[in-house]
């Protein structure tokens, strides 16, 4: 089957560096995303890993292993406005077409 | 280049009711996903469209249908609303070769 975790709530410290990970069981796995979500609005896309290793983007970064069905999202120097609830998906392919398929996301709260 | 627009922006329906919602598409984009979102929960895949046909469609009974138009706009129809329905309704579209996902921002329909 498919399947997607993620931690449910995390909090850290402004200033600090957090890693969210996120687990999958999916077939036609065919690319892993992380969104933003700010309570009351539409996701945002912040990264996107189809190979692979780490992929870097000002002060977020994402890490895929493929072999392992497991990804993290980096956040560093963060700050207030980062508290959100951030969603990993995996792009699903099977069937002839493209899919998103979401965890229940991650609220992170950040502290002064 | 314009984003992903929906409208309406909320709604409020009652039980039996039907609803359409609406989605402009980013220019170039030939694919249209919609998403329902619970609250907590993150978005469920509804179904696609391409080239004005439904191409995909994930677990969520007839009565969720969709249209999509030449220029790429789309609509989605729910009918005999029930209560289980009141959710953030997202569309996204992308390119056949499935770009990353950009979503509008949303239709929160609350059926009560």
């Amino acid at each position: 089957g498919q399947n997607i975790d993620q931690p449910t709530e995390m909090t850290a410290t402004e200033g600090a560096i957090v890693q969210i990970n996120c687990t999958y069981q999916t077939s036609g796995f065919n690319g892993l995303f992380w969104y933003q979500q700010h309570a009351g609005e539409a996701p945002t896309f912040l990264s996107y890993n189809v190979l692979d290793g780490l992929e870097e983007k000002g002060r977020f970064s994402s890490f895929l292993s493929r072999s392992k069905g497991y990804s993290y999202l980096l956040l560093k120097e963060l700050q207030m406005k980062d508290s959100a609830s951030y969603l990993c998906a995996v792009r699903d392919g099977s069937g002839g077409y493209n899919k998103l398929i979401f965890g229940a996301g991650t609220r992170l709260a950040v502290h002064p | 280049e314009t984003g992903v627009t929906q409208s309406p922006t909320h709604l409020i329906k009652t039980r039996g009711q039907q609803v359409t919602l609406r989605c402009s598409s980013q220019s170039g984009h030939n694919t249209v996903s919609w998403y329902q979102q619970a609250l907590g929960q993150g978005p469920q895949f509804i179904f696609q469209y391409y080239r004005e046909e439904e191409n995909g469609r994930g677990n969520f009974p007839p009565r969720f249908s969709g249209l999509q138009f030449p220029n790429y706009s789309s609509e989605l129809n729910v009918n005999a609303l029930e209560l289980d329905d009141s959710a953030l309704y997202l569309c996204a579209s992308s390119t056949r070769s499935g770009s990353p996902l950009h979503f509008g921002n949303g239709t929160r329909l609350t059926v009560t």
